[in-house]
């Protein structure tokens, strides 16, 4: 079946621009998780989503970053007055709600933010 | 609080002899205990966890891992390495607790050399 996936895979943007990151689940899947690794470097956990609420919010660096999920599906990472140092690789995983502390997550390519 | 390490950033292992990539963790309560690997400009693929029962799980790839309660480890293992396992490896714990969130550890890089 399809995995999950994100788009776009590559966006370059200006310092000071808006960008809008989009993650597609696993149908079925109702935890969400955003994360962002830098080139080669660990992963820094942004936010979670279980159903269209997110438990846990603490790994958003600053108010410039905030998420959404909708219909329990689609998720939407927006990054307000970007700056050089948003530029990473944001990772969307999903994860099924049977056992949901005991499934592992599958993870989308990511996708590439240069920021100018 | 939860947390992982994984306290070498780099092993270097030679094609057809075994590996090890450590791992140990911390947490309050029974720990669920995953590893990822991840290739070249690739995202993370699982590759095993520990829930519950034998404490030697089999995974993707002929990778195994033990997990061993007392000394709060998972260490990752192949008995015979190959070329293409060269990536990063992260290791990460959860606990049965609906808020929580998954813990990474902040990844192992293996070579495996010719």
């Amino acid at each position: 079946g399809a995995g999950v996936s994100q788009s776009p895979s590559n966006k370059v943007t200006e310092k000071g621009k808006d960008v809008e990151l989009r993650c597609d689940p696993i149908s079925g899947h109702t935890a969400l998780y955003w994360y962002r690794q830098s080139l080669g470097q660990g992963l820094e956990f942004l936010i979670y989503f279980q159903g269209n609420s997110a438990p846990d919010k603490s790994g958003l660096p600053s108010d410039r970053f905030s998420a959404e999920r909708t219909g329990g599906s689609v998720s939407t990472l927006t990054i307000q007055r970007t700056q050089q140092e948003d530029s990473a690789v944001y990772l969307c995983a999903s994860s099924s709600p049977l056992g949901v502390t005991r499934t592992e997550q599958y993870f989308g390519p990511g996708t590439r933010l240069t920021v100018t | 609080a939860q947390s992982v390490a994984q306290p070498e950033d780099q092993v270097n292992v030679a094609e057809g002899n075994p590996l090890t990539v450590k791992c140990t963790y911390s947490v309050s309560g029974n720990p669920y205990l995953f590893w990822y690997v991840q290739y070249p400009n690739r995202g993370l693929q699982f590759l095993l966890k520990y829930i519950t029962g034998d404490n030697l799980v089999k995974g993707s790839y002929g990778f195994e891992a033990e997990f061993n309660k007392s000394q709060t480890s998972f260490h990752l293992k192949k008995p015979s390495a190959l070329v293409s396992d060269s990536a990063l490896y992260f290791c990460a714990v959860r606990t049965n607790n609906y808020g929580q969130n998954f813990v990474f550890g902040p990844g192992t890089r293996l070579s495996v050399l010719p």
